[in-house]
């Protein structure tokens, strides 16, 4: 089926690891994005990608990297996971850059640092 | 800077009963707004979205939501709750000419008792 997808769905690692959420989308949407998700902050912007080879800081961007070498993937690595990246991290895309283009999410990777 | 402001955590209303869960927005002209609904294990599903004309927006499963420019509002609405519309509901708001960049209020959680 068409959509998005992210893998893995749940990861334990430990501190000081290195680790990468996958997103994938079949929609061929410009615009993804990575978003995390805990309790009392709702869902805060990590990074997001215009494009191929375009990506760009939201709000929560340290400790993160992210690349797009292809349009329908945008992955999202923790160099080295600390404890504070525990969370639920969740993968959208959209068609354009307007906010009139609404957001697809994926079910999320639930990342338990310990 | 913008901001959303979900007052209301944790929402219990009876199986059949109405519901209004209240959303209150930051922002400097007239934003674009949404209210969004995660299921368990699930992500985001978009609901309904108001940009500008009619102030009252339909959406999905029987949603209403009312903006109201003087009170900042944009607060969702159902006449008649089921069982399945528990969940975790989200209130954004966009601006004109972002990059899709939504903020995200922290959610209202709804239980449904039958």
């Amino acid at each position: 089926d068409a959509g998005i997808t992210q893998s893995p769905r749940y990861k334990i690692t430990e501190t000081g690891r290195q680790v990468t959420l996958m997103c994938h989308q079949t929609w061929s949407h410009s615009y993804m994005f990575w978003y995390r998700q805990d309790l009392g902050h709702g869902l805060r912007l990590i990074y997001y990608s215009a494009a191929a080879d375009i990506t760009d800081k939201g709000e929560v961007p340290d400790g993160y990297v992210v690349s797009r070498s292809k349009t329908e993937n945008f992955p999202l690595t923790l160099e080295s996971a600390t404890r504070s990246q525990t969370s639920v991290y969740f993968c959208a895309s959209s068609e354009s850059s307007s906010p009139n283009s609404p957001l697809h999410f994926g079910n999320g990777t639930r990342l338990t640092v310990t | 800077a913008q901001s959303v402001t979900q007052p209301d955590i944790h929402i219990t209303v009876s199986e059949g009963a109405s519901l209004e869960l209240r959303c209150n927005y930051s922002y400097g002209a007239t934003p674009y707004l949404f209210w969004y609904v995660q299921s368990p294990g699930q992500g985001l599903q978009l609901l309904l979205k108001y940009f500008s004309g009619d102030t009252l927006v339909q959406g999905i499963k029987g949603f209403e939501a009312e903006f109201k420019r003087s009170q900042s509002s944009f607060n969702l609405r159902k006449p008649s709750v089921h069982w399945s519309d528990a969940a975790e509901y989200f209130c954004a708001v966009g601006a004109r000419g972002s990059q899709g960049n939504l903020i995200f209020g922290k959610g209202t959680k709804l239980s449904v008792k039958p």
